[in-house]
Protein backbone atom coordinates (compact mmCIF):
# COMPACT_ATOMS: atom_id res chain seq x y z
CA UNK A 1 0.00 0.00 0.00
CA UNK A 2 1.87 2.78 -1.29
CA UNK A 3 1.69 6.45 0.84
CA UNK A 4 3.07 9.32 1.40
CA UNK A 5 4.61 9.28 4.96
CA UNK A 6 5.27 12.74 6.92
CA UNK A 7 7.08 13.31 10.02
CA UNK A 8 6.65 14.44 12.42
CA UNK A 9 2.85 14.49 12.94
CA UNK A 10 3.04 17.01 15.44
CA UNK A 11 5.74 19.74 16.49
CA UNK A 12 5.35 22.02 19.27
CA UNK A 13 7.82 24.49 19.31
CA UNK A 14 8.98 27.74 20.99
CA UNK A 15 9.60 30.98 18.77
CA UNK A 16 12.58 31.31 17.06
CA UNK A 17 13.64 27.48 17.15
CA UNK A 18 14.27 25.96 14.40
CA UNK A 19 11.51 23.30 12.52
CA UNK A 20 12.61 20.39 10.26
CA UNK A 21 9.79 18.70 8.45
CA UNK A 22 10.05 15.40 6.19
CA UNK A 23 8.67 13.64 3.48
CA UNK A 24 9.03 10.29 1.95
CA UNK A 25 7.35 10.42 -1.41
CA UNK A 26 5.76 7.36 -2.98
CA UNK A 27 8.36 5.56 -4.86
CA UNK A 28 8.40 6.03 -8.81
CA UNK A 29 7.03 9.79 -8.19
CA UNK A 30 8.95 12.38 -9.55
CA UNK A 31 7.00 15.45 -8.48
CA UNK A 32 6.54 16.72 -4.87
CA UNK A 33 4.34 19.77 -3.60
CA UNK A 34 4.82 21.18 0.23
CA UNK A 35 1.25 23.13 0.96
CA UNK A 36 0.40 24.84 4.02
CA UNK A 37 -3.32 24.86 5.06
CA UNK A 38 -4.45 27.29 7.75
CA UNK A 39 -8.22 28.10 8.59
CA UNK A 40 -7.80 31.64 7.28
CA UNK A 41 -5.94 30.84 3.89
CA UNK A 42 -6.64 27.19 2.82
CA UNK A 43 -4.39 25.12 1.33
CA UNK A 44 -1.36 27.12 -0.37
CA UNK A 45 1.29 25.55 -2.37
CA UNK A 46 4.51 26.57 -0.73
CA UNK A 47 7.53 24.65 -2.89
CA UNK A 48 7.19 22.25 -5.97
CA UNK A 49 9.75 20.27 -7.37
CA UNK A 50 10.08 17.75 -10.15
CA UNK A 51 12.87 14.76 -10.60
CA UNK A 52 13.96 16.58 -7.22
CA UNK A 53 15.11 19.93 -8.93
CA UNK A 54 13.31 22.82 -7.53
CA UNK A 55 10.91 24.53 -9.93
CA UNK A 56 8.79 26.42 -7.98
CA UNK A 57 9.11 28.15 -4.49
CA UNK A 58 7.33 31.41 -4.88
CA UNK A 59 5.09 30.62 -2.31
CA UNK A 60 7.47 30.33 0.31
CA UNK A 61 8.94 33.22 2.49
CA UNK A 62 12.49 33.59 1.73
CA UNK A 63 13.95 34.59 4.15
CA UNK A 64 13.16 31.75 6.84
CA UNK A 65 11.34 28.67 4.56
CA UNK A 66 13.68 26.68 2.73
CA UNK A 67 12.75 23.16 0.82
CA UNK A 68 15.16 20.33 -0.65
CA UNK A 69 15.31 17.32 -2.03
CA UNK A 70 18.24 15.46 -0.66
CA UNK A 71 17.54 12.28 -2.96
CA UNK A 72 14.30 10.81 -4.28
CA UNK A 73 13.41 9.23 -1.14
CA UNK A 74 13.21 12.58 0.84
CA UNK A 75 11.75 15.83 1.03
CA UNK A 76 12.39 18.77 3.71
CA UNK A 77 11.03 21.76 4.52
CA UNK A 78 12.76 23.69 6.99
CA UNK A 79 11.93 27.26 8.99
CA UNK A 80 14.49 29.22 10.40
CA UNK A 81 13.68 31.35 12.72
CA UNK A 82 10.04 29.91 13.56
CA UNK A 83 7.05 32.75 14.29
CA UNK A 84 3.93 31.82 15.89
CA UNK A 85 2.41 32.54 12.73
CA UNK A 86 4.03 29.73 10.89
CA UNK A 87 1.38 27.42 13.04
CA UNK A 88 -0.54 25.83 10.36
CA UNK A 89 -0.79 22.30 8.71
CA UNK A 90 1.85 21.33 6.92
CA UNK A 91 0.97 18.47 3.56
CA UNK A 92 3.41 17.22 1.51
CA UNK A 93 2.26 15.63 -1.43
CA UNK A 94 3.32 13.19 -4.49
CA UNK A 95 2.56 12.43 -7.97
CA UNK A 96 3.95 11.13 -11.15
CA UNK A 97 3.67 13.94 -14.04
CA UNK A 98 3.04 12.62 -17.65
CA UNK A 99 2.22 15.41 -19.38
CA UNK A 100 -0.40 18.31 -19.57
CA UNK A 101 -3.52 16.27 -20.39
CA UNK A 102 -3.11 13.48 -17.63
CA UNK A 103 -4.47 14.10 -14.77
CA UNK A 104 -0.96 14.18 -12.67
CA UNK A 105 -3.12 12.96 -9.67
CA UNK A 106 -1.26 14.44 -6.57
CA UNK A 107 -1.54 11.92 -3.22
CA UNK A 108 -1.33 13.48 0.05
CA UNK A 109 0.53 12.55 3.35
CA UNK A 110 -1.08 12.81 6.41
CA UNK A 111 0.25 16.32 7.40
CA UNK A 112 2.91 17.95 10.16
CA UNK A 113 0.30 19.81 12.97
CA UNK A 114 3.28 22.88 13.51
CA UNK A 115 2.16 24.70 16.62
CA UNK A 116 5.00 27.99 17.20
CA UNK A 117 4.39 29.49 20.70
CA UNK B 1 -4.11 34.85 -10.41
CA UNK B 2 -6.75 32.49 -9.35
CA UNK B 3 -10.05 32.91 -7.93
CA UNK B 4 -11.98 30.00 -6.63
CA UNK B 5 -15.90 30.41 -5.08
CA UNK B 6 -17.92 27.48 -3.95
CA UNK B 7 -20.30 27.62 -0.76
CA UNK B 8 -19.03 27.38 2.51
CA UNK B 9 -21.52 24.79 3.88
CA UNK B 10 -23.78 22.77 2.70
CA UNK B 11 -26.67 20.22 4.60
CA UNK B 12 -28.25 17.13 3.55
CA UNK B 13 -29.48 13.80 5.15
CA UNK B 14 -28.76 10.29 4.77
CA UNK B 15 -29.92 8.87 1.02
CA UNK B 16 -30.00 12.61 -0.69
CA UNK B 17 -28.57 14.47 -3.57
CA UNK B 18 -26.18 16.90 -2.59
CA UNK B 19 -24.85 19.26 -6.06
CA UNK B 20 -21.52 21.39 -5.14
CA UNK B 21 -20.38 24.20 -7.54
CA UNK B 22 -17.48 25.96 -8.01
CA UNK B 23 -16.98 28.77 -10.21
CA UNK B 24 -13.16 29.70 -11.04
CA UNK B 25 -11.77 32.47 -12.56
CA UNK B 26 -7.88 31.43 -13.81
CA UNK B 27 -5.05 32.63 -15.27
CA UNK B 28 -4.27 29.49 -17.16
CA UNK B 29 -6.97 25.99 -17.08
CA UNK B 30 -5.40 22.20 -17.84
CA UNK B 31 -8.21 20.30 -15.96
CA UNK B 32 -9.84 20.55 -12.31
CA UNK B 33 -10.01 18.17 -9.55
CA UNK B 34 -12.00 17.61 -6.44
CA UNK B 35 -10.53 16.72 -3.58
CA UNK B 36 -12.63 15.30 -0.25
CA UNK B 37 -10.56 16.14 3.03
CA UNK B 38 -12.26 14.98 6.47
CA UNK B 39 -11.64 16.70 9.68
CA UNK B 40 -7.73 16.64 10.50
CA UNK B 41 -6.89 14.44 7.30
CA UNK B 42 -5.20 15.01 4.63
CA UNK B 43 -6.99 15.54 1.04
CA UNK B 44 -7.73 12.49 -0.95
CA UNK B 45 -8.56 12.75 -4.72
CA UNK B 46 -11.93 12.27 -5.87
CA UNK B 47 -12.07 13.12 -9.91
CA UNK B 48 -10.73 14.80 -12.39
CA UNK B 49 -11.99 16.70 -15.66
CA UNK B 50 -10.23 18.00 -18.36
CA UNK B 51 -12.84 18.01 -20.96
CA UNK B 52 -16.36 19.78 -20.57
CA UNK B 53 -18.79 16.90 -19.56
CA UNK B 54 -19.91 14.34 -16.78
CA UNK B 55 -17.14 12.19 -15.37
CA UNK B 56 -19.00 9.71 -13.21
CA UNK B 57 -17.57 7.41 -10.62
CA UNK B 58 -19.45 5.28 -8.35
CA UNK B 59 -21.85 7.74 -6.05
CA UNK B 60 -20.07 10.80 -7.41
CA UNK B 61 -19.74 12.55 -10.52
CA UNK B 62 -18.39 15.90 -11.69
CA UNK B 63 -19.04 17.89 -14.24
CA UNK B 64 -16.91 20.57 -16.69
CA UNK B 65 -17.71 23.33 -18.25
CA UNK B 66 -14.25 25.45 -19.61
CA UNK B 67 -16.17 27.71 -21.56
CA UNK B 68 -18.42 29.16 -18.11
CA UNK B 69 -15.58 28.22 -15.51
CA UNK B 70 -17.99 25.87 -13.66
CA UNK B 71 -17.79 22.57 -12.27
CA UNK B 72 -20.11 20.56 -9.88
CA UNK B 73 -19.32 17.50 -7.56
CA UNK B 74 -22.71 15.65 -7.53
CA UNK B 75 -22.67 12.90 -4.27
CA UNK B 76 -25.58 10.59 -4.28
CA UNK B 77 -26.98 8.65 -2.39
CA UNK B 78 -25.08 9.95 1.12
CA UNK B 79 -23.96 8.26 3.41
CA UNK B 80 -22.68 9.53 6.71
CA UNK B 81 -19.27 9.05 6.39
CA UNK B 82 -19.44 11.39 3.73
CA UNK B 83 -19.46 14.84 6.22
CA UNK B 84 -16.01 16.47 5.16
CA UNK B 85 -15.01 19.00 3.16
CA UNK B 86 -14.83 19.04 -0.30
CA UNK B 87 -12.36 21.02 -2.30
CA UNK B 88 -12.83 22.35 -6.16
CA UNK B 89 -8.82 22.64 -7.37
CA UNK B 90 -8.81 23.66 -10.88
CA UNK B 91 -4.92 23.37 -12.40
CA UNK B 92 -2.60 26.46 -14.09
CA UNK B 93 0.09 23.58 -15.46
CA UNK B 94 1.33 21.52 -12.59
CA UNK B 95 -0.38 23.97 -9.82
CA UNK B 96 -3.32 23.48 -8.14
CA UNK B 97 -5.37 26.20 -7.11
CA UNK B 98 -7.37 24.72 -4.21
CA UNK B 99 -10.63 26.55 -2.95
CA UNK B 100 -11.45 27.18 0.58
CA UNK B 101 -14.13 24.00 0.55
CA UNK B 102 -17.30 23.30 1.40
CA UNK B 103 -18.10 21.73 4.53
CA UNK B 104 -20.97 19.23 3.57
CA UNK B 105 -22.73 17.72 6.65
CA UNK B 106 -24.32 14.57 6.63
CA UNK B 107 -28.02 14.18 8.82
CA UNK B 108 -29.56 11.04 10.12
Amino acid sequence: DARVTQTPRDKVTEMGQEVTMRCQPILGHNTVFWYRQTMMQGLELLAYFRNRAPLDDSGMPKDRFSAEMPDATLATLKIQPSEPRDSAVYFCASGLSLGAISSNEQFFGPGTRLTVL
Amino acid sequence: GQNIDQPTEMTATEGAIVQINCTYQTSGFNGLFWYQQHAGEAPTFLSYNVLDGLEEKGRFSSFLSRSKGYSYLLLKELQMKDSASYLCAPRNDYKLSFGAGTTVTVRA
